[in-house]
């Protein structure tokens, strides 16, 4: 069954540095988001990108974020300058191939980001 | 306002009894959908179960059933004969606007959660 895959699992990181978080969605989706997790709390929607371009952003989605697809198959989560505050559980999730009605947004395994 | 409310953060039920997580939501928007996920202790979140807001009929899965009230604007998830396996967070999330390509507004909205406990 294709599924949705994140890498790393684990991204420890000093405040200030950059990160790059990596997904493949699933190959036939056309529809990509990111959401996030803080220990302990609710998923929250970070963004989500339809032929190549954010079709829409939560207010977390500041200018430290941006999201790219290099490639036909990645999908990358980048935040410039880490702060504490983003320490959490970043997911990828996909959906939409195209025919049909398709409702369901498969997630990844999450990237559990610490920032120390 | 919260969209998704889960008043229940903890629940606890004996194994192969049947157990209700409750869901109410909060929209405008006469189209919409409605989603279940199981999040276990590894962290992944698991799709479990969708409703749409047109759909005549409640959803099923297996042993997962979705007590979909629209006037009271509730999507309750029951889980029958729980088992060992179910202890797990749980949330109930809402989609917002139509389901096509075009348009936007797939982002979904969860709630707090609600933790799970299956006994024996």
């Amino acid at each position: 069954e294709p599924e949705v895959t994140q890498t790393p699992s684990h991204q420890v990181t000093q405040m200030g540095q950059e990160v790059i978080l990596r997904c493949v969605p699933i190959s036939n989706h056309l529809y990509f988001y990111w959401y996030r997790q803080i220990l302990g709390q609710k998923v929250e929607f970070l963004v989500s990108f339809y032929n190549n371009e954010i079709s829409e952003k939560s207010e977390i989605f500041d200018d430290q974020f941006s999201v790219e697809r290099p490639d036909g198959s990645n999908f990358t989560l980048k935040i410039r300058s880490t702060k504490l505050e983003d320490s959490a559980m970043y997911f990828c999730a996909s959906s939409h191939t195209g025919t049909g009605v398709s409702y369901e947004q498969y997630f990844g395994p999450g990237t559990r980001l610490t920032v120390t | 306002a919260q969209k998704i409310t889960q008043t229940q953060p903890g629940m606890f039920v004996q194994e192969k009894e049947a157990v209700t997580l409750d869901c109410t939501y909060d929209t405008s928007d006469p189209s919409y959908g409605l989603f279940w996920y199981k999040q276990p202790s590894s962290g992944e979140m698991i799709f479990l179960i969708y409703q749409g807001s047109y759909d005549q009929q409640n959803a099923t899965e297996g042993r997962y059933s979705l007590n979909f009230q629209k006037a009271r604007k509730s999507a309750n998830l029951v889980i029958s004969a729980s088992q060992l396996g179910d202890s797990a967070m749980y949330f109930c999330a809402m989609r917002e606007g139509g389901f096509g390509l075009t348009g936007g507004g797939n982002k979904l909205t969860f709630g707090t959660g609600t933790q799970l406990k299956v006994e024996l």
